[in-house]
């Protein structure tokens, strides 16, 4: 079956600094790549795509790319602020279905 | 649009006793789906819905679960005879038909079985 394994955290990082977080995926076929991101007493929001190989999704400054090779979809961001804190999940969509798989999230925190 | 809403946002319940939950989903939006999660852990598929068509169920939907949309809008999600390791949070999202892929999170309700 579908599966994600991602970063085991807790990360944290000083503002600026520049953040990683691996994910890697085992799925038949073609699915489709997601980042999903919880903000302290939030609910769980939509962060960035991407539904082919080597697309590339964006949002906020985060960007990951659909690395079908390597079965990866790690997520980067340059700069963080201390607003990224948050749980950030990898997901993916099969491609004859419609319900997500999570990886079990990795939570980072940011210190000014 | 005000997003998918979920009620009660927390139940507390004894073992053995029934509860039901509610999710809203955003309007004109086909799909629905449940999804469950323990702490420290990703959401777990529970089950989905095209319109009202129940049209997959997940392993971890035992016979005490039970899940309906009966007229395509709004969902239920009932456990019977509940068990403390039913405890967690069960989450509801919505994907609208033009974009599948994008599902859209409600708040959830925390279960927590005594």
């Amino acid at each position: 079956g579908n599966s994600v394994t991602q970063m085991e955290g807790p990360v944290t990082l000083s503002e600026e600094a520049f953040l990683t977080i691996n994910c890697t995926y085992t799925a038949t076929g073609y699915p489709s790549l997601f980042w999903y991101v919880q903000y302290p007493g939030e609910g769980l929001q939509l962060l960035l795509k991407a539904t082919k190989a080597d697309d590339k999704g964006s949002n906020k400054g985060f960007e990951a790319t659909y690395r079908k090779e390597t079965t990866s979809f790690h997520l980067e961001k340059g700069s963080v602020q201390v607003s990224d804190s948050a749980v950030y999940f990898c997901a993916l969509e099969g491609s004859n279905d419609y319900k997500l798989s999570f990886g079990a999230g990795t939570t980072v925190t940011v210190r000014a | 649009d005000t997003g998918v809403s979920q009620d009660p946002r927390h139940k507390i319940t004894k073992r053995g006793q029934n509860v039901t939950f509610r999710c809203d989903p955003i309007s004109e939006h086909n799909r629905l789906y449940w999804y469950r999660q323990t702490l420290g852990q990703g959401p777990e598929f529970l089950t989905y819905f095209q319109n009202e068509a129940q049209l997959e169920k997940s392993r971890l939907l035992s016979d005490r679960f039970s899940a309906e949309r009966p007229k395509g809008s709004f969902s239920t999600l009932e456990i019977q005879r509940t068990e403390q390791g039913d405890s967690a949070m069960y989450l509801c999202a919505s994907s609208p038909p033009t974009r599948a892929y994008e599902q859209y999170f409600g708040p959830g309700t925390r279960l927590t079985v005594t």
